[in-house]
């Protein structure tokens, strides 16, 4: 199993700033790697894939960078609806996919 | 716009079986360009994958959950289903169905489920 770990737990950032998020793979995942964003209650929501594309609707601000077992989810200025807890997910183990436990953000 | 629903008891007893069911609006769940997934999240916890199907019936599950789930599909009624059998209470959680771009990762999720598992 490919272990996915997010770093930090919580981050505290101001709004209008950028945040940066982690996430490591435990062995090489290419750029077979995806983003989510997830507020309360609701469903996760799909940033990212390929490791750098931008789902559909997803705005600019937002972007991934990253390959192999390292990679970044960056949000350039942070507005209030980015608050929210951020998962990566690996799906180059087939059929065994796993995500990262999540990195809160949460304004400062 | 597609949309997936979830469906199916919110509570199950321990030992039994757990069974959900998805159902697709707005697109057909026979493309070819899809697969159709499960994925939980414990309560305050992380997501965990659980397995994943494609239109013709065709079966991916995670290897610690395969001995006891098992995922179905119904092209007639648009709809994919997840049985988990013999549960316990720590697969109390809430339930999502996704649909998957090719067999890789989820674009689209229903709203989820929450499933108790208790006596």
């Amino acid at each position: 199993e490919i272990v996915m770990t997010q770093s930090p737990a919580t981050l505290s950032v101001s709004p209008g700033e950028r945040a940066t998020l982690s996430c490591r793979a435990s062995q090489s995942v290419s750029s077979n790697l995806a983003w989510y964003q997830q507020k309360p209650g609701q469903a996760p929501r799909l940033l990212i894939y390929g490791a750098s594309t931008r789902a559909t609707g997803i705005p600019a601000r937002f972007s991934g960078s990253g390959s192999g077992t390292e990679f970044t989810l960056t949000i350039s200025s942070l507005q209030s609806e980015d608050f929210a807890v951020y998962y990566c997910q690996q799906y180059n183990n087939w059929p065994l996919y796993t995500f990262g436990q999540g990195t809160k953000l949460e304004i400062k | 716009q597609l949309q997936l629903q979830e469906s199916g008891p919110g509570l199950v007893k321990p030992s039994e079986t757990l069974s959900l069911t998805c159902t697709v609006s707005g697109g057909s769940i026979s493309s070819s360009s899809y697969y159709w997934g499960w994925i939980r999240q414990p309560p305050g916890k992380g997501l965990e994958w659980i397995g994943s199907i494609y239109y013709s019936g065709s079966t991916y599950y995670n290897p610690s959950l395969k001995s006891r789930v098992t995922i179905s599909v119904d092209t007639s009624k648009n709809q994919f289903s997840l049985k988990l059998s013999s549960v316990t209470a720590a697969d109390t959680a809430v339930y999502y169905c996704a649909r998957l771009i090719r067999w890789q990762w989820p674009d689209y999720w229903g709203q989820g489920t929450l499933v108790t598992v208790s006596s």
